[in-house]
């Protein structure tokens, strides 16, 4: 099993819309996770850090669920800008040794007009 | 603002070469890293560094090596290209805090190898 799976997509929705997706991790230990977000082409650029149950920065929202052993990113009103490649990244132990980040292969959302 | 930098946006060498890829970080992060991207395949751990003249293999370090000298600095270096080595190339850089730190990324290299 990996350790951080996500839902390749692609997720097409209308702009204006919500759309939620997923990171399932493996490891229960993991502390910090991250949502990155990716443009074709460009490199990952911090959308958001998680440390606790979740966080929010305007219209992002990340969920952790540590019973469930996943993570979430919420988008609400999608904007046209938002489509991207969003990228889930897992630290099990907290501390940033550089073999402890695991990456997700992303999940690809293309806002339509 | 975090600013990490990679020396080439684009590079096309040819098999055998001896490439260097130079990537620079000017927020003193102690751990500095080298990925490479292949569709499909996500982010692949090459090597890091958490420390000057330090270095660690990550999850494929066949046919590269690295060089730390100075803190902000960190070379990635391809022995002799090989086609299988075309791909994007992306440093980063980090901070060594309780929590885990977030990656900065450079904006990546392109190397195509004929």
């Amino acid at each position: 099993r990996k350790e951080v799976e996500q839902d390749p997509g692609p997720f097409n929705v209308p702009e204006g819309a919500t759309v939620a997706f997923n990171c399932t991790y493996s490891n229960s230990a993991s502390q910090s996770f991250f949502w990155y977000r990716q443009d074709c082409r460009k490199e990952p650029k911090l959308l958001m850090s998680v440390y606790s149950s979740g966080n929010e920065d305007g219209r992002f929202t990340a969920q952790l669920n540590r019973a469930s052993q996943y993570i979430s990113l919420l988008i609400r009103d999608s904007k046209l800008s938002d489509s991207a490649t969003y990228l889930c990244v897992v630290s099990p132990w907290g501390a940033t040794g550089a073999n402890n980040l695991f990456f997700g292969t992303g999940t690809r959302l293309t806002v339509i007009p | 603002d975090v600013k990490v930098t990679q020396s080439s946006r684009y590079l096309v060498k040819r098999t055998g070469e001896k490439v260097f890829l130079e990537c620079v970080q000017d927020m003193d992060h102690e751990n500095m890293f080298w990925y490479r991207q292949d569709p499909g395949l996500g982010l692949r751990l090459i090597y890091f560094s958490y420390d000057v003249k330090m270095k660690e293999k990550g999850d494929i370090p066949e046919g590269y090596s690295v060089s730390r000298e100075k803190k902000e600095r960190f070379s990635l270096i391809l022995e002799s290209a090989s086609t299988n080595q075309t791909s994007m190339y992306l440093c980063a850089s980090s901070f060594t805090g309780t929590f885990g730190s977030p990656l900065h990324f450079g904006n990546g290299t392109r190397l195509t190898v004929t």
